[in-house]
């Protein structure tokens, strides 16, 4: 049973436009969520972070937002780059273990 | 530099053997984890380990072992138990096994049935 959810498989954004990767979450209890990024052939890499306590966290051109109510959080990457061309995973924490989506795999488009 | 080093990068298993996987890091990190993942899902966690000579179950832990007898070690075998192996293998450690710890990730090693 799949606990956090990425349901775009994939995005498509123009270069020096804003990315927007969804994330949502059906255990009430999660009271930490991050964001990671996954280039080919390689680990995932932390990227961003929120508490529960916020509903958004800021860094360069990375921000993720977190609706509690809804239970969904978004990052938003503002703007984008060819670079940032990747698959990003979104996490949650329970207190006792990470849960993962199935990633989202972003392209920017030169 | 420090990091996450799993090796091998690609390795195949006969029916009935059993194969471990090795991941080593320099970061001077507590905790370590083993992840596997597979087409249209996400990570899932096998075991994890808090301390030295000390680990846990994850969620998925049926047909496989691990060991962890030195802080920078921790190898994950995949026994013959394990009825479906293939899949993307992810090694992770983390400062201590606090929930608010990122965790860095190696480059995984990805198992096939020969």
């Amino acid at each position: 049973d799949q606990q956090v959810k990425q349901n775009s498989p994939s995005l498509s954004v123009q270069e020096g436009r804003i990315s927007i990767l969804n994330c949502d979450y059906t255990n009430s209890m999660f009271d930490y969520f991050l964001w990671y990024k996954k280039y080919p052939a390689e680990g995932p890499t932390f990227l961003i972070s929120i508490s529960s306590i916020k509903d958004k966290n800021e860094d360069g051109r990375f921000t993720v937002f977190l609706n509690k109510s809804a239970k969904h959080l978004s990052l938003h990457i503002v703007p984008s780059q060819p670079g940032d061309s990747a698959v990003y995973f979104c996490a949650a924490s329970d207190y006792n273990q990470f849960y993962f989506g199935t990633g989202t795999s972003l392209t920017v488009i030169p | 530099d420090g990091g996450i080093t799993q090796s091998p990068k690609y390795l195949f298993r006969k029916e009935g053997q059993n194969v471990t996987l090795s991941c080593e890091q320099n970061l001077n990190h507590d905790a370590m984890y083993w992840y596997r993942q597979d087409p249209g899902q996400g990570l899932r966690l096998i075991y994890y380990s808090q301390i030295v000579n000390d680990f846990q179950k994850g969620d998925i832990a049926e047909g496989y072992s691990v060991s962890r007898e030195k802080k920078e070690s921790f190898p994950l075998t995949v026994t013959s138990a394990q009825k479906n192996p293939t899949a993307f293998y992810l090694c992770a450690s983390s400062i201590d096994a606090g929930p608010r710890q990122p965790q860095h990730f190696g480059d995984g090693t990805r198992l096939s049935i020969l």
